[in-house]
């Protein structure tokens, strides 16, 4: 299993741009996230998903939009990239199919807005 | 959910135990102690989680107290790629919007 795959790694937008961050899970869970983590601090919560169709907003929602098709596929769409914007974002997913759940994480999408 | 305290740093030789403390006094009966610990800039990455029970696996043992109001993590030889920064984090059950990370504890092994 690949396990949570995130892309791109890097990526530069400038004010204004919109991107999309990709974030594909292969071990079938049905919980997924977004996080974002600013230099020296812990990760806030953006968005998650409990399945297919469903999404909710976290910690830090405003600028980003979420979508979940799929159960594999859930992207994070920045639609007016601002420079507070500018920050590593991490994609996880879990199973939780009891009463305690762990998080398997991507490997991070490290993204600049100049 | 109950907020968790941690050292801000902590340093440790190669091949001694690692006791990484954590407080969360406000836990209350059905919240979970979980550990995650992230290695440079890479995705966390999940360790050990308990309840009551102190708990073991391959990475770490988990030791809560009684009155389960703080928590330590031990690796029991650490090593240099243990160094990272260490995030105790209690939620319940089902919680699923409110797994919060605080900053944790930078963790530095030294040869």
């Amino acid at each position: 299993n690949a396990g949570v795959t995130q892309t791109p790694k890097f990526r530069i937008l400038k004010i204004g741009q919109s991107m999309t961050l990709q974030c594909t899970q292969d071990m079938n869970h049905n919980y997924m996230y977004w996080y974002r983590q600013d230099p020296g601090m812990g990760l806030k919560l953006i968005y998650y998903s409990v399945g297919a169709g469903i999404t909710d907003k976290g910690e830090v929602p405003n600028g980003y939009n979420v979508s979940r098709s799929t159960t594999e596929d859930f992207p994070l769409r920045l639609e007016l990239a601002a420079p507070s914007q500018t920050s590593v974002y991490f994609c996880a997913s879990s199973s939780a199919t009891g009463q305690s759940e762990k998080l398997f994480f991507g490997s991070g999408t490290q993204l600049s807005v100049l | 959910d109950a907020k968790t305290t941690q050292p801000t740093s902590m340093d440790c030789a190669e091949g001694r135990a690692a006791n990484l403390p954590c407080n969360h006094s406000t836990i209350s009966g059905n919240e979970y102690v979980y550990w995650y610990r992230q290695i440079h800039s890479q995705g966390p990455q999940y360790i050990i989680h308990g309840l009551k029970n102190n708990e073991t696996n391959e990475m770490a043992s988990l030791i809560i107290t009684e009155d389960r109001k703080s928590s330590t993590l031990i690796l029991p030889h650490a090593t240099l790629r243990d160094t990272a920064v260490y995030y105790c984090i209690v939620r319940g059950p089902y919680n699923t919007d409110k797994l919060i990370f605080g900053t944790g504890t930078r963790l530095q092994v030294f040869p």
